[in-house]
């Protein structure tokens, strides 16, 4: 199976600070990557598909990069209602996996 | 606008069995593959299985639950389902099913909707 590693596991911010986070997987999967925000008791959201397009509905100062094996998101301006926990996702094998999470707190 | 709506969780005995539905609207059911997702207590997600659209013929389990798991469809009710048997605790987790981004697809790629979630714990 894809292994997928993200980092930092915890990052703490502010609002209007710009952060990103990374994502490894274990050997190339082209551009075959999603990124979902999830907050406490709720399901998991699609921000980002295909490494880079930004999911309809999703605000602009979300964005995704990569290919390969190393992707990011980026918040350019972080907002009250993106402290929440982020997962990538590979869907490049038939066995997706996804990273272990990245929580994202109020510093 | 797209709705999945899981039911069918609950407590259940280790090695006992439970069937999840996911009952789907707002789209073309038959059109897109469907995937279940779980996630453990505090954990993170875990994929556990997907089956292609309109025919259901590509179907893929993770190692974990494979040979004790069984996802099927029903297109004439837009519903999912997931068979579990020889359920462990460590099966204990909240149940997402979720949508594929991509139309009419026989591969599978991003989940752009997710369901609620149901919980099952496996427990005695």
């Amino acid at each position: 199976d894809i292994q997928m590693t993200q980092s930092p596991s915890t990052l703490s911010a502010s609002v209007g600070d710009r952060v990103t986070i990374t994502c490894r997987a274990s050997q190339s999967i082209s551009s075959w990557l999603a990124w979902y925000q999830q907050k406490p008791g709720k399901a998991p959201k699609l921000l980002i598909y295909k490494a880079s397009s930004l999911e309809s509905g999703v605000p602009s100062r979300f964005s995704g990069s990569g290919s390969g094996t190393e992707f990011t998101l980026t918040i350019s301006s972080l907002q009250p209602d993106d402290f929440a926990t982020y997962y990538c996702q590979q869907y490049d094998s038939f066995s997706i996996t996804f990273g272990q999470g990245t929580r994202l707190e109020i510093k | 606008e797209v709705q999945l709506l899981e039911s069918g969780g609950g407590l259940v005995q280790p090695g006992g069995s439970l069937r999840l539905s996911c009952a789907a609207s707002g789209f073309t059911f038959s059109s897109y593959a469907m995937s279940w997702v779980r996630q453990a207590p505090g954990k993170g997600l875990e994929w556990v299985s997907s089956i292609s659209g309109i025919s259901g013929g590509r179907i893929h389990y993770a190692d974990s639950v494979k040979g004790r798991f069984t996802i099927s469809r029903d297109n004439s009710k837009n519903t999912l389902y997931l068979q579990m048997n020889s359920l462990r605790a460590e099966d204990t987790a909240i149940y997402y099913c979720a949508k594929d981004g991509i139309y009419d697809s026989s591969n599978f790629y991003h989940f752009d909707y997710w369901g609620q979630g149901t919980l099952v714990t496996v427990s005695s």
